[in-house]
C-alpha cells in the first residue's frame, strides 16, 4: 500500500501568520492518465470532514483563497497564508492514485 | 442541496450484529458512488470502501474486506454499513460520503454515526 506521511503532526500557529503542512507519499502519485490524485480535507473540532482541495491544487467551491495546495510526484504541501481562528482543527491528505486509497495520519492545527 | 443523513449512535456488545444507514437526498442516488470512512477514537480517517448504488458494484479496502458489508437500497436512496459480529475494536465514528471518481474525492459528507462496542 502507498504510505502517506504528514508533517508536522501538531502545528501551533499565531493568528494572522502562515501555516504549512507537508504530505509525502511512498510512491509517485502521478496516475496513468497523467493526473495526480492528491486531495486535502479539513476537520474542525466535533465536525465531519470537509473538502478543501482536489488534484493537488484545485480549491473547492467556497474555500477561502488563503488556502492553497501545491506539489508533485511524492511531495505535496497545503498552505494557509494567514491563519484565522476558524482554521483550527485537523487536516488530512488523501491519495487516490493507487489502490487502496489512503489518508495521511492528520495534522492538528492550533492557535498559539 | 445534497445531503447525507446518517442513523443515530449505537451501543452494542461484542458479538452482536449491526447495520447503520446513510440516507441521500438532493441528487440522483444511483448515479454516484458512496463510501464509508472510519475514525477510531482520537485517531485519523481510514478509507473503508465504496458502492455504486446503480448496480451495487462494491470495492473494499483490503483492511476492511471481509470485516464489514456495504450495501445500498435504490428504493429508499439509502446506503448501509453492516457488521455480523462486532468487536470492541469496531468502536469508532463512521462517516458516509459521496465519492467523485473523476477527482477521487469525497465531496459531501454525512454527520457521522458513533458506534460503541463494549461488554
Amino acid at each position: 500500500d502507498v504510505v502517506v506521511t504528514q508533517s508536522p503532526l501538531s502545528l501551533p500557529v499565531t493568528l494572522g501568520q502562515p501555516a504549512s503542512i507537508s504530505c509525502r507519499s511512498s510512491q509517485s502519485l502521478v496516475y496513468s492518465d497523467g493526473n495526480t490524485y492528491l486531495n486535502w480535507f479539513q476537520q474542525r473540532p466535533g465536525q465531519s470532514p470537509r473538502r478543501l482541495i482536489y488534484k493537488v491544487s484545485n480549491r473547492d467551491a467556497g474555500v477561502p483563497d488563503r488556502f492553497s495546495g501545491s506539489g508533485s510526484g511524492t511531495d505535496f504541501t497545503l498552505k494557509i497564508s494567514r491563519v484565522e481562528a476558524e482554521d483550527v482543527g485537523f487536516y488530512y491528505c488523501l491519495q487516490g492514485s493507487h489502490w487502496p486509497y489512503t489518508f495521511g495520519q492528520g495534522t492538528k492545527l492550533e492557535i498559539k | 442541496e445534497v445531503q447525507l443523513v446518517q442513523s443515530g449512535a449505537e451501543v452494542k456488545k461484542p458479538g452482536e450484529s449491526l447495520k447503520i444507514s446513510c440516507k441521500a437526498s438532493g441528487y440522483t442516488f444511483t448515479s454516484w458512488w458512496i463510501g464509508w470512512v472510519r475514525q477510531m477514537p482520537g485517531k485519523g480517517l481510514e478509507w473503508m470502501g465504496i458502492i455504486y448504488p446503480g448496480d451495487s458494484e462494491t470495492r473494499y479496502s483490503p483492511s476492511f474486506q471481509g470485516q464489514v458489508t456495504i450495501s445500498a437500497d435504490k428504493s429508499t436512496d439509502t446506503a448501509y454499513l453492516q457488521w455480523s459480529s462486532l468487536k470492541a475494536s469496531d468502536t469508532a465514528i463512521y462517516y458516509c460520503a459521496r465519492w467523485w471518481p473523476p477527482l477521487r474525492y469525497f465531496d459531501y459528507w454525512g454527520q457521522g454515526t458513533l458506534v460503541t462496542v463494549s461488554s
